[in-house]
Protein backbone atom coordinates (compact mmCIF):
# COMPACT_ATOMS: atom_id res chain seq x y z
CA UNK A 1 0.00 0.00 0.00
CA UNK A 2 0.96 3.53 -0.80
CA UNK A 3 2.01 6.01 2.05
CA UNK A 4 0.23 9.47 1.54
CA UNK A 5 0.99 12.66 2.83
CA UNK A 6 -0.92 15.44 3.14
CA UNK A 7 -0.38 19.51 4.21
CA UNK A 8 -2.25 21.47 5.65
CA UNK A 9 -4.32 18.57 7.61
CA UNK A 10 -6.69 21.67 8.34
CA UNK A 11 -6.87 25.41 7.63
CA UNK A 12 -9.50 28.49 8.06
CA UNK A 13 -9.30 30.73 5.45
CA UNK A 14 -10.94 33.96 4.84
CA UNK A 15 -13.54 34.24 1.73
CA UNK A 16 -11.51 35.51 -1.28
CA UNK A 17 -8.11 33.82 -0.54
CA UNK A 18 -6.61 30.94 -2.11
CA UNK A 19 -4.67 28.06 -0.41
CA UNK A 20 -2.40 25.45 -1.83
CA UNK A 21 -2.61 21.70 -0.35
CA UNK A 22 0.14 19.10 -0.88
CA UNK A 23 0.51 15.88 -1.48
CA UNK A 24 3.61 13.30 -1.27
CA UNK A 25 3.49 9.86 -1.80
CA UNK A 26 5.94 7.53 -1.01
CA UNK A 27 6.39 5.54 -4.56
CA UNK A 28 6.29 6.70 -7.93
CA UNK A 29 2.93 6.82 -9.50
CA UNK A 30 0.99 7.67 -12.92
CA UNK A 31 -1.98 9.07 -12.02
CA UNK A 32 -3.27 11.05 -8.52
CA UNK A 33 -6.49 11.59 -8.05
CA UNK A 34 -7.70 14.73 -6.15
CA UNK A 35 -11.09 14.08 -4.27
CA UNK A 36 -13.91 16.57 -2.51
CA UNK A 37 -15.75 15.49 0.39
CA UNK A 38 -18.58 18.52 1.51
CA UNK A 39 -19.55 17.90 5.29
CA UNK A 40 -21.59 14.69 5.47
CA UNK A 41 -21.28 13.68 2.22
CA UNK A 42 -19.56 11.06 0.00
CA UNK A 43 -16.12 11.89 -2.10
CA UNK A 44 -16.98 13.33 -5.28
CA UNK A 45 -14.07 12.87 -7.64
CA UNK A 46 -12.42 16.69 -8.78
CA UNK A 47 -9.44 15.47 -11.21
CA UNK A 48 -6.92 12.94 -12.51
CA UNK A 49 -3.29 14.54 -12.17
CA UNK A 50 -0.76 12.79 -14.69
CA UNK A 51 2.81 13.85 -14.69
CA UNK A 52 3.75 16.27 -17.71
CA UNK A 53 0.22 16.59 -18.85
CA UNK A 54 -2.88 19.13 -17.64
CA UNK A 55 -4.86 17.89 -14.93
CA UNK A 56 -8.25 16.30 -16.36
CA UNK A 57 -11.88 17.72 -14.74
CA UNK A 58 -14.59 15.79 -13.60
CA UNK A 59 -17.76 17.80 -14.65
CA UNK A 60 -18.47 20.87 -12.28
CA UNK A 61 -15.01 21.37 -11.65
CA UNK A 62 -12.32 24.04 -13.57
CA UNK A 63 -8.87 25.00 -13.63
CA UNK A 64 -9.61 28.33 -12.90
CA UNK A 65 -11.40 27.80 -9.19
CA UNK A 66 -8.94 24.48 -8.99
CA UNK A 67 -5.39 24.78 -10.41
CA UNK A 68 -4.03 21.58 -10.05
CA UNK A 69 0.34 21.23 -10.35
CA UNK A 70 2.13 17.74 -11.18
CA UNK A 71 5.78 18.34 -11.43
CA UNK A 72 7.22 14.84 -10.69
CA UNK A 73 5.55 11.17 -10.04
CA UNK A 74 5.24 11.72 -5.99
CA UNK A 75 4.22 14.93 -5.53
CA UNK A 76 1.04 16.80 -6.40
CA UNK A 77 -0.61 20.40 -5.15
CA UNK A 78 -4.00 21.30 -5.82
CA UNK A 79 -5.24 25.40 -5.32
CA UNK A 80 -8.90 25.80 -3.92
CA UNK A 81 -8.82 29.69 -5.47
CA UNK A 82 -10.96 32.60 -4.53
CA UNK A 83 -12.51 30.85 -1.50
CA UNK A 84 -16.03 30.78 -0.95
CA UNK A 85 -18.14 29.24 2.38
CA UNK A 86 -18.87 26.76 0.11
CA UNK A 87 -15.22 25.49 -0.49
CA UNK A 88 -15.39 24.27 2.78
CA UNK A 89 -14.63 20.68 3.02
CA UNK A 90 -12.45 18.21 3.34
CA UNK A 91 -9.79 17.93 0.22
CA UNK A 92 -8.51 14.32 -0.61
CA UNK A 93 -5.70 12.88 -2.40
CA UNK A 94 -5.23 9.26 -3.48
CA UNK A 95 -3.59 6.92 -5.43
CA UNK A 96 -4.49 3.38 -7.07
CA UNK A 97 -2.61 0.68 -5.72
CA UNK A 98 -1.56 -2.34 -7.74
CA UNK A 99 -5.12 -4.72 -7.33
CA UNK A 100 -7.03 -1.31 -8.61
CA UNK A 101 -8.02 0.00 -4.94
CA UNK A 102 -7.68 3.65 -4.27
CA UNK A 103 -5.05 4.79 -1.22
CA UNK A 104 -5.89 8.03 0.47
CA UNK A 105 -4.28 10.48 2.54
CA UNK A 106 -5.34 11.72 5.59
CA UNK A 107 -7.48 14.58 3.78
CA UNK A 108 -6.81 18.24 4.50
CA UNK A 109 -10.13 19.82 6.00
CA UNK A 110 -10.72 23.41 4.82
CA UNK A 111 -12.83 25.89 6.44
CA UNK A 112 -13.90 29.11 4.70
CA UNK A 113 -15.16 32.03 7.13
CA UNK B 1 -27.37 6.31 -14.92
CA UNK B 2 -24.12 4.57 -13.03
CA UNK B 3 -25.21 4.62 -9.44
CA UNK B 4 -23.95 3.44 -5.97
CA UNK B 5 -26.22 3.49 -2.83
CA UNK B 6 -26.20 2.24 0.85
CA UNK B 7 -28.18 1.36 3.36
CA UNK B 8 -28.86 2.14 6.08
CA UNK B 9 -27.87 5.49 6.18
CA UNK B 10 -26.90 4.93 9.78
CA UNK B 11 -27.10 2.17 12.23
CA UNK B 12 -26.94 1.63 16.12
CA UNK B 13 -25.73 -1.60 17.53
CA UNK B 14 -24.72 -2.45 20.71
CA UNK B 15 -20.98 -4.08 21.45
CA UNK B 16 -21.72 -7.84 20.19
CA UNK B 17 -24.81 -7.02 18.14
CA UNK B 18 -24.22 -8.19 14.27
CA UNK B 19 -25.78 -7.00 12.08
CA UNK B 20 -25.22 -6.04 7.56
CA UNK B 21 -24.65 -3.10 5.58
CA UNK B 22 -25.52 -3.07 2.19
CA UNK B 23 -23.91 -1.18 -0.93
CA UNK B 24 -26.29 -1.87 -3.78
CA UNK B 25 -24.49 -1.15 -7.64
CA UNK B 26 -26.21 -0.42 -11.26
CA UNK B 27 -23.41 0.04 -13.55
CA UNK B 28 -22.02 -1.53 -16.32
CA UNK B 29 -18.71 -3.12 -17.00
CA UNK B 30 -18.06 -3.72 -13.13
CA UNK B 31 -14.23 -4.14 -12.44
CA UNK B 32 -14.38 -3.98 -8.69
CA UNK B 33 -16.23 -3.30 -5.75
CA UNK B 34 -14.52 -1.62 -2.38
CA UNK B 35 -14.94 -1.00 1.03
CA UNK B 36 -13.23 1.32 3.39
CA UNK B 37 -13.95 2.69 6.64
CA UNK B 38 -13.56 6.39 7.09
CA UNK B 39 -13.19 7.63 10.84
CA UNK B 40 -14.22 11.04 12.02
CA UNK B 41 -11.64 13.70 10.06
CA UNK B 42 -9.47 10.98 8.63
CA UNK B 43 -9.18 10.09 4.94
CA UNK B 44 -10.78 6.75 3.95
CA UNK B 45 -8.87 3.75 5.00
CA UNK B 46 -9.13 0.53 2.31
CA UNK B 47 -10.47 -2.87 3.80
CA UNK B 48 -11.21 -4.94 0.96
CA UNK B 49 -12.02 -5.71 -2.85
CA UNK B 50 -13.89 -8.19 -4.43
CA UNK B 51 -13.88 -8.80 -8.18
CA UNK B 52 -17.14 -11.56 -9.22
CA UNK B 53 -20.39 -12.54 -7.63
CA UNK B 54 -19.56 -14.96 -4.75
CA UNK B 55 -16.16 -13.58 -3.74
CA UNK B 56 -16.12 -13.09 -0.35
CA UNK B 57 -13.22 -11.53 1.84
CA UNK B 58 -12.39 -11.23 5.66
CA UNK B 59 -11.00 -9.41 8.08
CA UNK B 60 -11.34 -9.76 11.82
CA UNK B 61 -14.96 -9.37 12.72
CA UNK B 62 -15.32 -7.56 8.67
CA UNK B 63 -16.69 -10.10 5.62
CA UNK B 64 -17.59 -9.08 2.80
CA UNK B 65 -19.69 -10.55 0.32
CA UNK B 66 -20.41 -9.87 -3.64
CA UNK B 67 -23.50 -10.48 -5.97
CA UNK B 68 -24.60 -9.48 -9.07
CA UNK B 69 -26.12 -6.65 -8.01
CA UNK B 70 -24.72 -5.67 -4.44
CA UNK B 71 -22.40 -6.13 -1.56
CA UNK B 72 -22.75 -6.85 2.32
CA UNK B 73 -20.27 -6.08 4.68
CA UNK B 74 -21.41 -8.33 7.49
CA UNK B 75 -20.10 -6.92 11.11
CA UNK B 76 -20.29 -9.85 13.74
CA UNK B 77 -19.64 -9.49 17.11
CA UNK B 78 -19.10 -5.82 16.88
CA UNK B 79 -16.92 -3.50 19.42
CA UNK B 80 -17.00 0.10 19.84
CA UNK B 81 -13.36 0.34 17.93
CA UNK B 82 -16.03 -0.06 15.18
CA UNK B 83 -17.73 2.82 15.31
CA UNK B 84 -17.20 4.73 11.88
CA UNK B 85 -18.35 5.49 8.57
CA UNK B 86 -18.33 2.25 5.79
CA UNK B 87 -18.08 3.88 1.91
CA UNK B 88 -18.27 1.75 -0.71
CA UNK B 89 -17.24 2.44 -4.55
CA UNK B 90 -16.95 0.50 -7.60
CA UNK B 91 -14.58 0.94 -10.48
CA UNK B 92 -15.60 0.44 -14.15
CA UNK B 93 -13.64 -1.13 -16.84
CA UNK B 94 -14.42 1.38 -19.33
CA UNK B 95 -13.58 4.40 -17.10
CA UNK B 96 -10.55 4.64 -15.09
CA UNK B 97 -13.25 6.26 -12.60
CA UNK B 98 -14.56 5.27 -8.97
CA UNK B 99 -17.93 5.56 -7.87
CA UNK B 100 -18.61 6.19 -4.27
CA UNK B 101 -21.70 5.31 -2.24
CA UNK B 102 -22.65 8.25 0.27
CA UNK B 103 -21.46 5.42 3.55
CA UNK B 104 -23.26 4.09 6.27
CA UNK B 105 -22.42 5.68 9.89
CA UNK B 106 -21.88 3.25 12.35
CA UNK B 107 -21.91 3.60 15.82
CA UNK B 108 -21.53 0.68 18.59
CA UNK B 109 -22.48 1.29 21.76
CA UNK B 110 -20.74 -0.80 25.01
Amino acid sequence: SAVISQKPSRDICQRGTSLTIQCQVDSQVTMMFWYRQQPGQSLTLIATANQGSEATYESGFVIDKFPISRPNLTFSTLTVSNMSPEDSSIYLCSVEGGAGELFFGEGSRLTVL
Amino acid sequence: EDQVTQSPEALRLQEGESSSLNCSYTVSGLRGLFWYRQDPGKGPEFLFTLYSAGEEKEKERLKATLTKKESFLHITAPKPEDSATYLCAVSLYNFNKFYFGSGTKLNVKP
